[in-house]
């Protein structure tokens, strides 16, 4: 159980354009989703904390028009990255947080590589 | 006062030895400590976590050791094996908060 998915698993865009990542919680409800950014041999940087339907909330230093989240449903967040630019490639990671769970158990996704060109 | 110190930031261990890795917070506010394991080019995995109210869990060959007045914990890899390489994070949280992690320990483990 707790299983979540990430698509997705790589992309390679030209400069410019933007791109959506999606976030599954494939077998439990997730009211509170995580967005992480992480360089390589990094620790893993949040970027923000997605609820269900309400606005996402960012970490200080994080463009909000540029990492555009949404978190329609209790299993799906989507972030998009818009007029991503060769400083945005990165590993973008997401986390679930077990809906009604007793403890704060965060559950991860496989990551997103993100090439910016 | 949110920080998560880790150390050492690496660690080389010969199979079948004990790898120990540390961690020490601020914050007394934290009541909850995961430890993840993250493979290169992958997404971290909860492996272990203990609240406060303990000072030790065990699950298999992993064992979390909590020190609540030192304000430290320390996981602890028995028999390691090559395939526990990876990078391991400490991390911790309060209520229903995000979580602090840790620097990461890069752990290798050689035959």
């Amino acid at each position: 159980g707790a299983v979540v998915s990430q698509h997705p698993s790589r992309v390679i865009c030209k400069s410019g354009t933007s791109v959506k990542i999606e976030c599954r919680s494939l077998d439990f409800q997730a009211t509170t989703m995580f967005w992480y950014r992480q360089f390589p041999k990094k620790s893993l940087m949040l970027m923000a904390t997605s609820n269900e339907g309400s606005k996402a909330t960012y970490e200080q230093g994080v463009e909000k028009d540029k990492f555009l989240i949404n978190h329609a449903s209790l299993t799906l967040s989507t972030l998009t990255v818009t007029s991503a630019h060769p400083e945005d490639s990165s590993f973008y990671i997401c986390s679930a947080r077990v809906a009604g769970g007793p403890y704060n158990e965060q559950f991860f996704g496989p990551g997103t590589r993100l090439t910016v060109l | 006062q949110q920080q998560v110190k880790q150390s050492p930031q690496s660690l080389i261990v010969q199979k079948g030895g004990i790898s120990i890795i540390n961690c020490a917070y601020e914050n007394t506010a934290f009541d909850y400590f995961p430890w993840y394991q993250q493979f290169p080019g992958k997404g971290p995995a909860l492996l272990i976590a203990i609240r406060p109210d303990v000072s030790e869990k065990k699950e298999g060959r992993f064992t979390i050791s909590f020190n609540k007045s030192a304000k430290q914990f320390s996981l602890h890899i028995m028999d390691s094996q090559p395939g526990d390489s990876a990078t391991y994070f400490c991390a911790a949280s309060f209520s229903a908060s995000k979580l602090t992690f840790g620097t990461g320990t890069r752990l290798q483990v050689t035959l």
